[in-house]
């Protein structure tokens, strides 16, 4: 069981870059890695996917060194409604087909003026 | 946009009493999720559907919640009897196929509290 490990908070300020780092040790050679965000009473939403090096999309970059044992969200220039929890998720393949997505606790991002 | 649709948005049920949840996911979805959020926790798994068929189901309390998705589109999770614990997000979510390179969606969730 690929599981992962982000830190439970991080506080910043508008216009900051943020990083936050998820590690996971033990991760398939088939498994994605993909980040989601969550606001209160909402469900998560999807921000990035990577397998290996480095992902951009819009909103955020991934990165992912060459062992994949963990992986950083980049999130350039944050604002105020970047506050909500952000989740590191691996993929685990299941016998009967399809993948497992398990989340973890989170990361709570705080963002201030 | 496709989105994935939950009803009802709030349930106040009280305990022993049954409730349920729809959810229908985005046309084409072949996997679709069901997961329980606690205030302050992460979302965790109940069960996972491939089409009709449930692959894993290892974190449902099977004597008082059942899940189906008959025809392999839209699903139903029941909850008999309620519990006060069982008071939390309850939140759908769908994925086009089953491999871990596509997103999953998730809907807006039921709000359930149980009295």
């Amino acid at each position: 069981l690929a599981k992962t490990t982000q830190p439970i908070s991080m506080d910043s300020y508008e216009g900051q870059e943020v990083n936050i780092t998820c590690s996971h040790n033990n991760i398939a050679t088939n498994d994605y890695i993909t980040w989601y965000q969550q606001f209160p009473s909402q469900g998560p939403r999807f921000i990035i996917q990577g397998y290996k090096t480095k992902v951009t999309n819009e909103v955020a970059s991934l990165f992912i060194p060459a062992d994949r044992k963990s992986s950083t969200l980049s999130l350039p220039r944050v604002s105020l409604s970047d506050t909500a929890v952000y989740y590191c998720l691996v993929g685990e393949r299941l016998t009967g087909g399809g993948n497992k997505l398990t989340f973890g606790t989170g990361t709570q991002l705080k963002v201030e003026l | 946009e496709a989105e994935v649709a939950q009803s009802p948005r709030y349930k106040i049920t009280e305990k022993s009493q049954a409730v349920a949840f729809w959810c229908d996911p985005i046309s084409g979805h072949a996997t679709l999720y069901w997961y329980r959020q606690i205030l302050g926790q992460g979302p965790e798994l109940l069960v996972q559907f491939q089409d009709e068929s449930v692959v894993d189901d290892s974190q449902l309390p099977k004597d008082r919640f059942s899940a189906e998705r008959l025809k392999g589109v839209d699903s139903t999770l029941k909850i008999q009897p309620a519990e006060l614990g069982d008071s939390a997000m309850y939140l759908c979510a769908s994925r086009r196929q089953g491999v871990s390179n596509t997103e999953a969606f998730f809907g807006q969730g039921t709000r359930l509290t149980v009295v």
